[in-house]
């Protein structure tokens, strides 16, 4: 079985620029996370999917990060415009509705600098 | 939302040891479960244990949980230079979600 596919795998950006990444989940995979990863820290739900709708996006910071899954598969997150503080790895997992084990992409290492 | 406290934050161990990381938390969950995350890499799940369950077992690993307590234990036995990596304990953000809070994690650390 294929895993979650994530990429960039690095970005490298300046502040105030954009950026985007791309997760593609499991197959059969319905529910969806991006996760923000801090050096030296656990990571943090930015947003969840179930299929295409939103069930949880209350710690994304909606001024400047955005997330979409239309067609209820792959998925995009966007960060406009980039700060030094969002400097982390982004990781983006899915999970079939009946299990708790959530699958992990390689996750996306961004510097923004 | 609750957050996972763990310690230590660093372990540093000799090949065939044993290691345990300890993971706290602060209110009712019905599950716990552990990831190891290698170095540039995604994290990978290791064990699930359940509210109701006191200790669950996979392969070398040994899993405890103390609901009393809000407390869960991971010992890796015999420890080998492969099981390098940071180590996290996560659960649920909130009764009936399935978002997780992860800890800060451990960082071990096996010298071949």
């Amino acid at each position: 079985e294929a895993g979650v596919a994530q990429s960039p795998r690095y970005k490298i950006i300046e502040k105030r620029q954009s950026v985007a990444f791309w997760c593609n989940p499991i197959s059969g995979h319905a529910t969806l996370y991006w996760y923000q990863q801090i050096l030296g820290q656990g990571p943090k739900l930015l947003i969840q999917f179930q299929n295409n709708g939103v069930v949880d996006d209350s710690q994304l910071p909606k001024d400047r990060f955005s997330a979409e899954r239309l067609k209820g598969v792959d998925s995009t997150l966007k960060i406009q415009p980039a700060k030094l503080e969002d400097s982390a790895v982004y990781l983006c997992a899915s999970h079939i509705d009946r299990d708790n084990e959530q699958f992990f992409g390689p996750g996306t290492r961004l510097t923004v600098l | 939302s609750q957050q996972g406290e763990e310690d230590p934050q660093a372990l540093s161990i000799q090949e065939g040891e044993n290691a345990t990381m300890n993971c706290s938390y602060k209110t009712s969950i019905n599950n716990l479960q552990w990831y190891r995350q290698n170095s540039g890499r995604g994290l990978v799940h290791l064990i699930l244990i359940r509210s109701n369950e006191r200790e669950k077992h996979s392969g070398r690993l040994r899993v405890t949980l103390d609901t009393s307590k809000k407390s869960s234990s991971l010992l890796i036995t015999a420890s080998r230079a492969a099981d390098t990596a940071s180590y996290f304990c996560a659960f649920p953000m909130d009764t009936g979600r399935r978002a997780l809070t992860f800890g800060s994690g451990t960082r071990l650390q096996v010298q071949p």
